[in-house]
C-alpha cells in the first residue's frame, strides 16, 4: 500500500507569512494529490485537487505544486481564518489514503 | 445546494453492529456524475476512508476494513447506508458521509458527521 507522509506534524507562524506543508508518497501518483482543510468541529473541506488545482470558493492565498511523490501545499499570507489541520490524500488506484495531518497555528 | 447528513445511533455496544444512513439533498444519488463515500476519524486522530460506491453497486473498500463493512445504497429514498459489523472501542469515530466524482477523484462534499461510541 502507498503511504502519505506529511511534515511537519504541526506548525506555528504569524499572520501574514507564507507556510509551507509537504506531502510525500512512498510510491509515484502523478498529479493524483488532493489537500483538505479541517478546522476544529467541522467537516474537512476539499481545497485543491490534481495537486495544484484550487477547488472553487477557496482563497487564493492558497496553492498547490507537485508530481510523483513529493508535493506541497503553500499560504502565501496566512490569515487568522486559516488555523485547521491539513491533510493530504491520495486518490488514485481506488485506495484513497490520507496522510496523518499538520496542524497549523497563529503564533 | 447539495447537502449531505449522517444519521444513526451514537453508542453501540462491543460485538454489536454500527449502522448509519447519509441523506443526500439537492443531488440524485442515481447521478452518473458520483461515487459515495464514508470516512471515519476517531477523536483527535486522522481521516481514514471506509469504502466507496456506485449507485449501481460498483464498490471499493479499504482493505483493513473490507471483511467488516457492508454499504448500500437506496435510490428511491435518495441516502446511502454503512454497516460496519463486530466493532470494537477501536471503531468509536466521527463517522463522515461524502460525495467523490467517478474515475480518480476526491471527496468534494461532506456531511458534518456523527459521532459513535462503542462502549458497553
Amino acid at each position: 500500500d502507498i503511504q502519505m507522509t506529511q511534515s511537519p506534524s504541526s506548525l506555528s507562524a504569524s499572520v501574514g507569512d507564507r507556510v509551507t506543508i509537504t506531502c510525500r508518497a512512498s510510491q509515484d501518483i502523478s498529479h493524483y494529490l488532493a489537500w483538505y482543510q479541517q478546522k476544529p468541529g467541522k467537516p474537512p473541506r476539499l481545497l485543491i485537487y490534481a495537486a495544484s488545482t484550487l477547488q472553487s470558493g477557496v482563497p487564493s492565498r492558497f496553492s498547490g505544486s507537485g508530481s510523483g511523490t513529493d508535493f506541497t501545499l503553500t499560504i502565501s499570507s496566512l490569515q487568522p481564518e486559516d488555523v485547521s489541520t491539513y491533510y493530504c490524500q491520495k486518490y488514485n488506484g481506488a485506495l484513497y489514503t490520507f496522510g496523518q495531518g499538520t496542524k497549523l497555528e497563529i503564533k | 445546494q447539495v447537502q449531505l447528513q449522517e444519521s444513526g445511533p451514537g453508542l453501540v455496544k462491543p460485538s454489536e453492529t454500527l449502522s448509519l444512513t447519509c441523506n443526500v439533498s439537492g443531488d440524485s444519488i442515481s447521478s452518473h456524475s458520483h461515487y459515495w463515500v464514508w470516512i471515519r476519524q476517531p477523536p483527535g486522530k486522522g481521516l481514514e476512508w471506509i469504502v466507496s460506491m456506485y449507485y449501481s453497486g460498483s464498490t471499493f473498500y479499504s482493505p483493513s476494513l473490507k471483511s467488516r463493512v457492508t454499504m448500500s445504497v437506496d435510490t428511491s429514498k435518495n441516502q446511502f447506508s454503512l454497516e460496519l459489523i463486530s466493532v470494537t472501542a477501536a471503531d468509536t469515530a466521527i463517522y463522515y458521509c461524502a460525495r467523490q466524482g467517478r474515475g480518480a477523484s476526491p471527496f468534494d462534499l461532506w456531511g458534518q458527521g456523527n459521532l459513535v461510541i462503542v462502549s458497553s
